[in-house]
């Protein structure tokens, strides 16, 4: 039963392009977490998705960030215009249900923002 | 104040010691509990989840949650240099949104 897989693994982009992360739950799962990890730092949450739905994007910045999870196929965290500030780790999880806690995560991509 | 509170460490310990590693959180919403390992660059891995008070074990891991102190722990028993990783301490209250410790890197020395 793989995993949840995500790629790039590592991303490299100038200021001002954009990037766009995917992420594939584990099989079964249909609730997808997108964090940010700076380094010697926790993990910010960032949104919450099921299929089709974004059900809390609280944690994400309002301007050049959107995330979406299709019916068919990976959710993608999309960064446009990107700034030095946005270099970070971006890790997703997933769960077969809400509300569990029980967070499964993906091995991260890697942005730098050169 | 910060909803949760975790020392980044680094702790050393030599091999085959007893670990103890501490959270403290703030708000008493959180109902659940959770303790990951995050090996260097690499994504975080669930190793223990409770969601009561008292000791929770699993092999040479015991989380121990004190809900009256708003206080968890997390020992490892006979540690190994494979053991060398940040332990990070998660909460969720009945939603979905998990907060998060910085993390405490450990360091065994063989």
């Amino acid at each position: 039963n793989a995993g949840v897989m995500q790629n790039p693994r590592h991303l490299v982009r100038r200021r001002g392009q954009e990037a766009r992360l995917r992420c594939s739950p584990m099989k079964g799962h249909s609730h997808v977490y997108w964090y940010r990890q700076l380094p010697e730092e926790g993990l910010k949450f960032m949104v919450y998705l099921q299929k089709e739905n974004i059900i809390d994007e609280s944690g994400m910045p309002k301007e050049r960030f959107s995330a979406e999870f299709p019916k068919e196929g990976p959710s993608i965290l999309r960064i446009q215009q990107v700034v030095r500030g946005d270099s970070a780790a971006y890790f997703c999880a997933s769960s077969p249900a809400a509300g569990t806690g029980e967070q499964f995560f993906g091995p991260g991509t890697r942005l730098t923002v050169l | 104040q910060k909803e949760v509170e975790q020392d980044p460490g680094p702790l050393s310990v030599p091999e085959g010691a007893i670990v103890s590693l501490n959270c403290t959180y703030s708000n008493s919403a959180f109902q659940y509990f959770m303790w990951y390992r995050q090996y260097s660059r690499k994504g975080p891995e669930l190793l223990m989840y409770t969601y009561s008070s008292g000791n929770k074990e699993d092999g040479r891991f015991t989380a121990q949650v004190d809900k009256s102190s708003k206080y968890i722990s997390l020992f490892i028993r006979d540690s190994q240099p494979s053991d060398s990783a940040t332990y990070l301490c998660a909460w969720g209250d009945s939603n979905y949104q998990l907060i998060w410790g910085a993390g405490t890197k450990l360091i065994i020395k063989p």
